[in-house]
């Protein structure tokens, strides 16, 4: 069963932390992505890599960077975190070439509240 | 740029009640359209896709077909389920710029099924 994890379900930070949020695939896919989603508004799409240490900014990079290491983890970074990065984050993975025809794997998602 | 807009809901129905999900789109070239799927405390998974107009895309009694002169892609199931009950995300893939495509989601729709 082809799998996508996500390091945490809910996590609670404090504005200013710096804050990683995990994600790891078992399915040897090339692309990876991270998405914030928010009611009424679907999913964003924040950064997504195309190979190791390869990167690309998505619609909302601000605030946010990326590190892709190894093909199997993709790791969000929020540098200092703020309020208006409270939301559910969604990690995603898809095979190489264009997501118009490879269907995207998601992870079951972070919550993340900011205090 | 392009786009995706779908009604928000929430939609309640009775099982076995008929189901549509309209979704209509804007875009530029020639996109691929899918509908993904969210289950309580899940990401997301795909449910069905078209990649050409007039194409049909099925998948657990569901249907979408691609219509190019209307831009619409609208979800259908002609009894529902209980188990039917989650969010559901109209999407479509917008070919950019650079070698790397990607994928615009609407802001969902949440399903109800009440026995």
């Amino acid at each position: 069963d082809v799998k996508v994890t996500q390091s945490s379900r809910y996590l609670v930070k404090r504005t200013g932390e710096k804050v990683f949020l995990e994600c790891v695939q078992d399915m040897d896919h090339e692309n990876m992505f991270w998405y914030r989603q928010d009611p009424g508004l679907g999913l964003r799409l924040i950064y997504f890599s195309y190979d190791v240490k390869m990167k690309e900014k998505g619609d909302i990079p601000e605030g946010y960077s990326v590190s892709r290491e190894k093909k199997e983890r993709f790791s969000l970074i929020l540098e200092s975190a703020s309020t208006n990065q409270t939301s559910m984050y969604l990690c995603a993975s898809s095979e190489a070439g264009s997501v118009g025809y490879n269907e995207q794997f998601f992870g079951p998602g972070t919550r993340l509240t900011v205090l | 740029g392009d786009s995706v807009t779908q009604m928000e809901g929430p939609v309640t129905l009775s099982e076995e009640a008929f189901l549509t999900i309209n979704c209509t789109y804007t875009a530029t070239g020639y996109p691929s359209l899918f509908w993904y799927v969210q289950y309580p405390g899940e990401g997301l998974q795909l449910l069905l896709k078209a990649t050409k107009a007039d194409d049909k895309g099925s998948n657990k009694g569901f249907e979408a077909t691609y219509r190019k002169e209307t831009t619409s892609f609208h979800l259908e199931k002609g009894s529902v389920q209980v188990s039917d009950s989650a969010v559901y995300f109209c999407a479509l893939s917008e070919v950019m710029k650079t070698s790397y495509d990607k994928v615009i989601f609407g802001p969902g729709t949440s399903l109800s099924v009440i026995p």
